[in-house]
């Protein structure tokens, strides 16, 4: 069975940095491209940050670029998400999503990330 | 960036009748390399994740009830539900898949009348 399981999140003070973590296990985690997609309390779906299995490509959305950096192990079969410089509008739960054709068709359920003082 | 637009915001459909949620994308989908639309549905319900329902606007992921259809091609789409059910109570999303950043709709919240 497919599972993504994502750890690491938490309270942070703004201007503060987390880590996220997701462990990928059930699929041959180093052929896929990886995402992590956010939703902000009551709100709807945005992606912010995508790789491919060889770590050569890489994208992300401008609300995050400059800021959070995303990387893989693929012989640890994890994904990251590093977030520095954080702002209370960061305040989301974050989704690993395994990617087909850029859609995503595997999700963990998430990890909730808090920025406030 | 592609901007998708998703309408109603939501809609109350009696249980067994047709709900039609609509997404329109402001730039074309279309892929020529596949001839393909890279137009994705997703549902969320309470408390879950998304799950994907459809990719390439109409093909149906495995284990997807064939209640649930796509259509639409070029920035004009549309996902049905031919019978609703309960459990279809959710929030419904669409997404291009053509080009980063990847965008969704805003969301078609989808209850029972």
């Amino acid at each position: 069975e497919v599972q993504l399981v994502e750890s690491g999140g938490g309270l942070a003070q703004p201007g503060g940095s987390l880590r996220l973590s997701c462990t990928a296990s059930g699929f041959n985690f180093k052929v896929y491209s990886m995402n992590w997609v956010r939703q902000a309390p009551g709100k709807g779906l945005e992606w912010i940050s995508y790789m491919t299995s060889d770590t050569r490509t890489i994208y992300y959305a401008d609300s995050v670029k400059g800021r959070f950096t995303i990387s893989r192990d693929n012989d640890r079969n994890s994904l990251y998400l590093q977030m520095n410089s954080l702002r209370a509008e960061d305040t989301a739960i974050y989704y690993c999503a395994r990617s087909v054709e850029w859609s995503f068709d595997r999700w963990g359920r998430g990890t909730l990330v808090t920025v406030s003082s | 960036d592609i901007v998708m637009t998703q309408s109603p915001d939501s809609l109350a459909v009696s249980l067994g009748e047709r709900a039609a949620i609509n997404c329109k994308s402001s730039q074309s989908l279309f892929s020529t390399s596949n001839n393909k639309n890279r137009l994705a549905w997703y549902q969320q319900k309470p408390g879950q994740p998304p799950k994907l329902l459809l990719n390439w606007a109409s093909t149906r992921q495995s284990g997807v009830p064939d209640r649930f259809s796509g259509s639409g091609s070029g920035t004009d789409f549309t996902l049905t539900i031919s019978s609703l059910q309960a459990e279809d109570v959710a929030i419904y999303y669409c997404q291009q898949h053509y080009s980063p950043p990847l965008t969704f709709g805003g969301g078609t919240r989808v209850e029972i009348k």
